[in-house]
């Protein structure tokens, strides 16, 4: 079964407007998670890395003010979109570690905007 | 920073035949990850590989690190429709649980 559920996997939003995006590490906590994204026909890219208790760190060109990252809890990220345009549409998807080397994905999230 | 060029993009083979997927680092690898997507879905982990000539198999896929750790190779045995989808390598960064990953291969199986 899943091991990191996404919620919600599809979500249609105005432009302007905000949309939460959630993730959970189910039956274990995650100190870590991180937020990837993946434009049609191409690769994912890393967004984000959520920290359990402090603030997220952004990768290169990606706007901390755009895309809020809240990591509230040891099973819980949040990835909010402000002021969503389309150009931010696109598959949003999570990832954590249960222990060991293993990374388990989400299911992953689709935005659209309009 | 790290580079990875997966090969080919995309690939089409008949069902039963056997195939391979290649994952080129342009540094050293510390840790490859082997994920297979369904355009839009989450990622399904295949397997991940750490020391220089490791090589792991599950079902009929296998994977390989080479010794210098800078390619990985994905080979399916007698492939199935079950087969087909997207196939990510991943690299971990600096040691750490974040990944980048190449551009995927698009693998389609005929019957």
């Amino acid at each position: 079964g899943a091991v990191v559920s996404q919620h919600p996997s599809w979500v249609i939003c105005k432009s302007g407007t905000s949309v939460k995006i959630e993730c959970r590490s189910l039956d274990f906590q995650a100190t870590t998670m991180f937020w990837y994204r993946q434009f049609p026909k191409q690769s994912l890219m890393l967004m984000a890395t959520s920290n359990e208790g402090s603030k997220a760190t952004y990768e290169q060109g990606v706007e901390k003010d755009k895309f809020l990252i809240n990591h509230a809890s040891l099973t819980l990220s949040t990835l909010t979109v402000t002021s969503a345009h389309p150009e931010d549409s696109s598959f949003y998807i999570c990832s954590a570690t249960k222990g060991g080397n293993t990374i388990y994905f989400g299911e992953g999230s689709w935005l659209t905007v309009v | 920073s790290q580079e990875l060029e997966q090969s080919p993009q995309s690939l089409i083979v008949q069902e039963g035949k056997n195939l391979t997927i290649n994952c080129t680092s342009s540094k050293t690898l510390y840790g490859l990850y082997w994920y297979k997507q369904k355009y839009g879905e989450g990622l399904i982990f295949l397997m991940m590989l750490q020391k220089g000539g490791e090589e792991k198999s599950h079902e009929k896929i296998t994977a390989k690190l080479d010794e210098k750790k800078q390619q990985s190779s994905l080979h399916i045995t007698a492939s199935q429709p079950s087969h087909a989808g997207i196939y990510l390598c991943g690299a971990a960064i600096q040691g750490a649980q974040k990944l980048v990953f190449g551009q995927g291969t698009r693998l389609t199986i005929n019957p």
